[in-house]
Order: structure tokens, then C-alpha cells, then sequence
């Protein structure tokens, strides 16, 4: 079965100071995986993907991913937060389930910028 | 495009009060995703259909819960009788491809029972 775990459900960091979410994944193949940001009252936003390509995605924003086979991760950095990217995050693994896609959600991470 | 859109935005309704969100996909995208979300479960697959068909239904709380896709351009999502706990704000999400395409999300119809 495929899922992702999101180790953190709230990670608070100072304005300007690096950003790292972090995710886990579980899947039986190659899997695709994506991270979403829902800022308050908002819907969810694509804010980056991996399709097996290359293993460092770069996303909108300044958020970059690191896809590690070898540690089943995938998670999301950012060189420098800014008040704008307090929001929710979520990791999320795409698969086949013979009649269409599933998404499979992680429980999110609460993401607070500190002045 | 006008992205997917979701109808109403806000719903207010008594308990036992039938209860039909919307949801009007991006034109050419053949999968549609129904999710809740709720501060205490936080976000739920609820249904998905493919190609106008109900692939997994397994996340639909219960009877109460009904969702169809008559047609590739509209989807409903119904409760019938509506309760307190189904307050929540529920999405519409669809997508086309395969596993590499990413699903693009409505705003949401924000669901209160009282």
C-alpha cells in the first residue's frame, strides 16, 4: 500500500531562516509524489512535483524537494522563509489503482514564520 | 479556463436538511476526487470516479453520504439527512493523466449543520 508521513504537524521558524518539511513515503514502485500548500481559507495549491525524472525538483515560491530512494523521503526545503509562507503543507503520493489514480494525502504540517 | 469550480461557497443548513454540493470539473480532465476536511481528521478522500465512473467509495462515511458524475463536466456530492459533524469544508479536486499529473483543487464549499 502507498502513503506518506509528514513527521512534523507544526514546525515554526524565524523570518529569513531555512525551511525544511519533512516526508516519508511508503510504495511498492516507483512512486510520483507531490507537495500541496493550502494558505488559510484557501484550496490547495501545487507547489511542486516528482515524476522520476530529476531527483531535486525546484517548485513556485523558492521551494525546492529531494526525491531519496534510499530513505524513502521527500522532503521540502526552503533557503529562506517569508511571512507569506505560513500556510498549511501537504505531502501527497500518486498511484494506479487499475481503474484510475489515487491521491493519498499526508496529515500536513502546520508551517508558522516568526518575525 | 476557469479552474474547477465549486458551488455554493458557503452552506448554511438545519440538521436533516438534504444537503448538494457541486462541482464543475476542468473541461478534459477525467479524474474527480471528493475530499473533507475537518481540524480534527484533517483532509479525507471521500470518493474519486474516473471517467464518469465511482472507483473507490470506500471513504464515504455512510449512507447519509451520496456523491454521482452524470456527465464528464458536473459531479455532486449529497448528504441526506445532513447532521451536526458533517460540518466541514469539502473539496473537488480533478485531474488528467496518469500518476505524473498533479490534481487541481477547487475553493471549497465550506459546509455548516446546526
Amino acid at each position: 500500500a502507498q502513503s506518506v508521513t509528514q513527521l512534523d504537524s507544526h514546525v515554526s521558524v524565524s523570518e529569513g531562516t531555512p525551511v525544511l518539511l519533512r516526508c516519508n513515503y511508503s510504495s511498492s514502485y516507483s512512486p510520483s509524489l507531490f507537495w500541496y500548500v493550502q494558505h488559510p481559507n484557501k484550496g490547495l495549491q501545487l507547489l511542486l512535483k516528482y515524476t522520476s525524472a530529476a531527483t531535486l525538483v525546484k517548485g513556485i515560491n523558492g521551494f525546492e524537494a529531494e526525491f531519496k530512494k534510499s530513505e524513502t523521503s521527500f522532503h521540502l526545503t526552503k533557503p529562506s522563509a517569508h511571512m507569506s509562507d505560513a500556510a498549511e503543507y501537504f505531502c501527497v503520493v500518486s498511484h494506479d489503482t487499475g481503474g484510475g489514480n489515487k491521491l493519498t494525502f499526508g496529515t500536513g504540517t502546520q508551517l508558522k514564520v516568526e518575525l | 479556463d476557469a479552474g474547477v469550480i465549486q458551488s455554493p461557497r458557503h452552506e448554511v443548513t438545519e440538521m436533516g436538511q438534504e444537503v448538494t454540493l457541486r462541482c464543475k470539473p476542468i473541461s478534459g480532465h477525467n479524474s474527480l476526487f471528493w475530499y473533507r476536511q475537518t481540524m480534527m481528521r484533517g483532509l479525507e478522500l471521500l470518493i474519486y470516479f474516473n471517467n464518469n465512473v465511482p472507483i473507490d467509495d470506500s471513504g464515504m462515511p455512510e449512507d447519509r453520504f451520496s456523491a454521482k458524475m452524470p456527465n464528464a463536466s458536473f459531479s455532486t456530492l449529497k448528504i441526506q439527512p445532513s447532521e451536526p459533524r458533517d460540518s466541514a469544508v469539502y473539496f473537488c479536486a480533478t485531474k488528467t493523466g496518469g500518476m505524473n499529473t498533479e490534481a487541481f483543487f477547487g475553493q471549497g464549499t465550506r459546509l455548516t449543520v446546526v
